[in-house]
C-alpha cells in the first residue's frame, strides 16, 4: 500500500509569484486535506476536498485554491505569494471525510520559502 | 470558534518512565473528534489515538492512552513505558464535521525529549 506523497518536497520562490504543490492520496482514500505549518506552530486547515468537492475551508484568502482530481489526488495552489505564506504544507488523505474512517494520514510536506 | 491548548511546549522523561501531555479545547459542539499526532524531527505527521466525542471509554493504543474529560474540555495523552523513538513534537486535534464542511483545529504542540 502507498502512502500519501508530496511534491516537491522542497520550492523557493519570490514574492508575488505563484506556486503549485501536490499531493497523491493514498490508495482507496478520496478525502484530501491541506494544512500550513509555519516554524514552531502547529498546523493551520486550509481546506478539504471530498469527491472532487471543496468540503470545508479554515481561515484563509481566496488566493489559496485548491482541486481535486478523479483519481482522488490534489493540488493547493497559491496566487501572489507574500513572505508570510513561507511554511510546511502538509497534505492528509482518509477514506471518507469523517466518522471511524476520517482518519488522516498525512504526507511529508513541501517546504515552501518565499523570498 | 473552536481553539486547542497545548500548555506545555516542552516536556521531558526517562526511558520507560511514564509522562502525560496536557491538551485542552474550546468548543460548544457537542458531536467531534480528538486527536492526538505525533511528528519526529523527520517531519512525517502520525496519528498515534482518536476519540470520539459520543464515547465515554477512553482510547487505548498499546503504551498510548488518554483521559478525556468532555464537561471539562479535557484530552491528555500518557504515554506509558516511554521509549527513545517517543521523542517527537506532539500535537492535539480537534474536528468538528459538518454539512457546510468540516473543520480542524491544532494546537502548538508539545516537544517530547525522552532521556536515556
Amino acid at each position: 500500500e502507498t502512502g500519501v506523497t508530496q511534491s516537491p518536497t522542497h520550492l523557493i520562490k519570490t514574492r508575488g509569484q505563484q506556486v503549485t504543490l501536490r499531493c497523491s492520496s493514498q490508495s482507496g482514500h478520496n478525502t484530501v486535506s491541506w494544512y500550513q505549518q509555519a516554524l514552531g506552530q502547529g498546523p493551520q486547515f486550509i481546506f478539504q476536498y471530498y469527491r472532487e468537492e471543496e468540503n470545508g475551508r479554515g481561515n484563509f484568502p481566496p488566493r489559496f485554491s485548491g482541486l481535486q482530481f478523479p483519481n482522488y489526488s490534489s493540488e493547493l495552489n497559491v496566487n501572489a505569494l507574500e513572505l508570510d505564506d513561507s511554511a510546511l504544507y502538509l497534505c492528509a488523505s482518509s477514506l471518507a471525510p469523517t466518522g471511524a474512517q476520517g482518519t488522516q494520514y498525512f504526507g511529508p510536506g513541501t517546504r515552501l520559502t518565499v523570498l | 470558534a473552536q481553539t486547542v491548548t497545548q500548555s506545555q511546549p516542552e516536556m521531558s522523561v526517562q526511558e520507560a518512565e511514564t509522562v502525560t501531555l496536557s491538551c485542552t479545547y474550546d468548543t460548544s459542539e457537542n458531536n467531534y473528534y480528538l486527536f492526538w499526532y505525533k511528528q519526529p524531527p523527520s517531519r512525517q505527521m502520525i496519528l498515534v489515538i482518536r476519540q470520539e466525542a459520543y464515547k465515554q471509554q477512553n482510547a487505548t493504543e498499546n503504551r498510548f492512552s488518554v483521559n478525556f474529560q468532555k464537561a471539562a474540555k479535557s484530552f491528555s495523552l500518557k504515554i506509558s513505558d516511554s521509549q527513545l523513538g517517543d521523542t517527537a513534537m506532539y500535537f492535539c486535534a480537534f474536528m468538528k464535521p459538518a454539512n457546510t464542511g468540516n473543520q480542524f483545529y491544532f494546537g502548538t504542540g508539545t516537544s517530547l525529549t525522552v532521556i536515556p
